[in-house]
């Protein structure tokens, strides 16, 4: 079956420090691979995404790149800030389905202190 | 902008209450989804509809039923609440178009607090 596998948090950094969240995923077909992002009080906005293996999708600073030989999608920040605390999901959907079903990791909570 | 907006922030419900919680996109969009968010668990998809009247059930469906009579409301109905379903309730919406990588919307989410 298709699932999204999280790294445990919570992860505690301090500001300007480098962010590493990792994410693998198993799937059938080719998935679209997805990070969202919750801020405290708040629904879940679209992060990034990619579509194609090698592709990276990038926003705010955030980075991940789909490498499909080690079924991964890590998200990566060189400098995260306090206003970066929020919990980070990983998620993925198969095929040009036209439903936009999601699976979601477990989330990820961050807390950046400054 | 777009929005997604749910009936509730917060709600406090008793066990064998029946508990509707509501959601309304403003974006025409055909598809709507319910989530529980619960710690460590991530997101789980509760039921979602992909037209007015047609619905599939998700992952977790059981306790639970829906509604779409109107394109732009998507209900969720705890048909006799218990303290289990006690969580963050979800809903998202996103368009149906053929393709990759279709993003959903999700408004701020209810907390449901069963007694």
């Amino acid at each position: 079956g298709n699932s999204v596998t999280q790294m445990e948090g919570p992860v505690t950094l301090s500001e300007e420090a480098f962010l590493t969240i990792n994410c693998t995923y198993t799937a059938t077909g080719y998935p679209s691979l997805f990070w969202y992002v919750q801020y405290p009080g708040e629904g879940l906005q679209l992060l990034l995404k990619a579509t194609k293996a090698d592709d990276k999708g990038s926003n705010k600073g955030f980075e991940a790149t789909y490498r499909k030989e080690t079924t991964s999608f890590h998200l990566e920040k060189g400098s995260v800030q306090v206003s970066d605390s929020a919990v980070y999901f990983c998620a993925l959907s198969v095929g040009s389905s036209n439903t936009g079903k999601l699976i979601f990791g477990q989330g990820t909570t961050l807390q950046v202190k400054p | 902008d777009v929005k997604v907006t749910q009936s509730s922030r917060y709600l406090v419900k008793r066990t064998g209450e029946k508990v509707f919680l509501e959601c309304v996109q403003d974006m025409d969009h055909e598809n709507m989804f319910w989530y529980r968010q619960d710690p460590g668990l991530g997101l789980r998809l509760i039921y979602f509809s992909y037209d007015v009247k047609m619905k599939e059930k998700g992952d977790i469906p059981e306790g639970y039923s829906v509604s779409r009579e109107k394109k732009e409301r998507f209900s969720l109905i705890l048909e006799s609440a218990s303290t289990n379903q006690t969580s963050m309730y979800l809903c998202a919406s996103s368009p149906q178009a053929t393709g990759l990588g279709l993003k959903q919307y999700f408004g701020p989410g209810t907390r449901l607090t069963v007694t």
